[in-house]
């Protein structure tokens, strides 16, 4: 039972190039969600996926997509990364909303 | 939207002492309020959480106490170790039903 993983765990693009974080989570949760964290900020929530089919925005959208690919896997893309998205980027799961959230152990992206 | 405003952000503790981080809502209707533990370079994981109808928990040596009239609710750690040094951030869920919004943590060093 793995929990919630991620890959990359650590990446470094240049501005304007896009790339996708993955997560998948193997404890049948409903719920999924992406927050960024830096420093001094906490974590704010970029989108979530109440359940299998859904997504919404949360706090800072802007400059992301995401794909509720299955029940397992949840994806974040960035079109065209600017330096400002520069953070660590954690995916989350819960059974189903504001339960417990189980963190995955982090994607940090650097945009140059 | 909801408010989550945590003090202090940093708390330096002799070892053996006990420690308190307190937070404050602004959301009557928030119902769940988890703490969680980041170590440095790791991922959030939940240590404890209380929900409304319950004024205290307790787990061995931490505890949470929620005063909903007041809108604030503290981690206590008592009997504080090293293994206790990492960041702590409180989180409350906007509405009754909402996502989880988080506090910008509190940075707890223990000193041997």
């Amino acid at each position: 039972n793995a929990g919630v993983t991620q890959t990359p765990k650590f990446q470094v693009l240049k501005t304007g190039q896009s790339m996708t974080l993955q997560c998948a989570q193997d404890m049948n949760h409903n719920s999924m969600y992406w927050y960024r964290q830096d420093p001094g900020m906490g974590l704010r929530l970029i989108y979530y996926s109440a359940s299998e089919g859904t997504t919404d925005k949360g706090e800072v959208p802007n400059g992301y997509n995401v794909s509720r690919l299955n029940k397992r896997e949840f994806s974040l893309r960035l079109e065209s990364a600017a330096p400002s998205q520069t953070s660590v980027y954690f995916c989350a799961s819960s059974v189903m909303g504001p339960d417990t959230q189980y963190f995955g152990p982090g994607t940090r992206l650097t945009v140059l | 939207g909801e408010n989550v405003e945590q003090h202090p952000s940093t708390l330096s503790v002799q070892e053996g002492d006990s420690a308190v981080i307190k937070c404050t809502y602004s959301d009557s209707a928030s119902n769940y309020f988890p703490w969680y533990k980041q170590e440095l370079g790791k991922r959030p994981q939940l240590i404890i959480d209380i929900r409304s109808n319950v004024g205290e928990k307790k787990d061995q040596r931490i505890a949470v106490t929620l005063n909903k009239t007041a809108k604030h609710f503290s981690l206590h750690i008592t009997e504080t170790q090293p293994e206790d040094s990492a960041v702590y951030f409180c989180a409350t869920q906007e509405g009754s039903q909402g996502n989880l919004i988080f506090g910008k943590g509190t940075k707890l060093s223990v000193k041997p």
